[in-house]
């Protein structure tokens, strides 16, 4: 079946620091890619999206580019900050019959970043 | 986010009791989800509704029940709660590029 599996944390980094997360996923067809954040006590919230193989998805430094020949969706970012600590979600969604539109989840990474 | 919102935020109840969650949604969208998030699992799917009345199960659907009478609302029942229910609850509304989640109900069974 479909599935996202991203790189296990706690990954703890220095402020200005380089930013990778892995996230790989497994479905049929041409699944949309997407990465989550969750800073504490709140909801997830839409960091970024890929639909289509190529497309590079980017939103406040973060940057992830769809990779089908290797099934990816790293999320990368070149300086990190304290305010960038949240536990980040990679998802794909899946468009066929009664699974059109749900979202599969990997289990979360946890990013600390250090003043 | 304003066009979702979850009820209560926080409780805490008795294994054995019947529990009732509540999402609403401001969006008239069609498609809306639950989902329970433990740590090491991530977010994984309870139940779905894809229209009124029109509900299915999830991965995890054992010992949850939903309804959905109107567009607006989506009800998640623990019919008898169970200390492995404690969990923080998500409901999500979809856009068809994405989802847009509520802030969380965080429920505990003594």
């Amino acid at each position: 079946g479909d599935s996202v599996t991203q790189m296990e944390g706690p990954v703890t980094l220095s402020e200005e620091a380089f930013l990778t997360i892995n996230c790989t996923y497994t479905a049929t067809g041409y699944p949309s890619l997407f990465w989550y954040v969750q800073y504490p006590g709140e909801g997830l919230q839409l960091l970024l999206k890929a639909t289509k193989a190529d497309d590079k998805g980017s939103n406040k430094g973060f940057e992830a580019t769809y990779r089908k020949e290797t099934t990816s969706f790293h999320l990368e970012k070149g300086s990190v900050q304290v305010s960038d600590s949240a536990v980040y979600f990679c998802a794909l969604m899946t468009g066929r019959g009664s699974t059109l539109g749900r979202l599969y989840f990997g289990r979360g990474t946890q990013l600390t970043v250090w003043p | 986010d304003a066009g979702i919102t979850q009820s209560p935020r926080h409780k805490v109840t008795e294994t054995g009791t019947p529990v009732t969650l509540r999402c609403h949604q401001t969006e008239n969208h069609r498609y809306m989800y639950w989902y329970r998030q433990d740590p090491g699992h991530g977010l994984r799917l309870i139940h779905y509704s894809y229209g009124v009345k029109d509900t299915d199960k999830g991965e995890v659907s054992d010992g949850y029940s939903v309804s959905r009478s109107k567009t607006e609302d989506f009800l998640l029942t623990l019919e008898s709660a169970t200390s492995s229910q404690t969990s923080v609850y998500f409901c999500a509304i979809s856009a068809g590029s994405g989802y847009t989640f509520g802030s969380g109900t965080r429920l505990t069974v003594v």
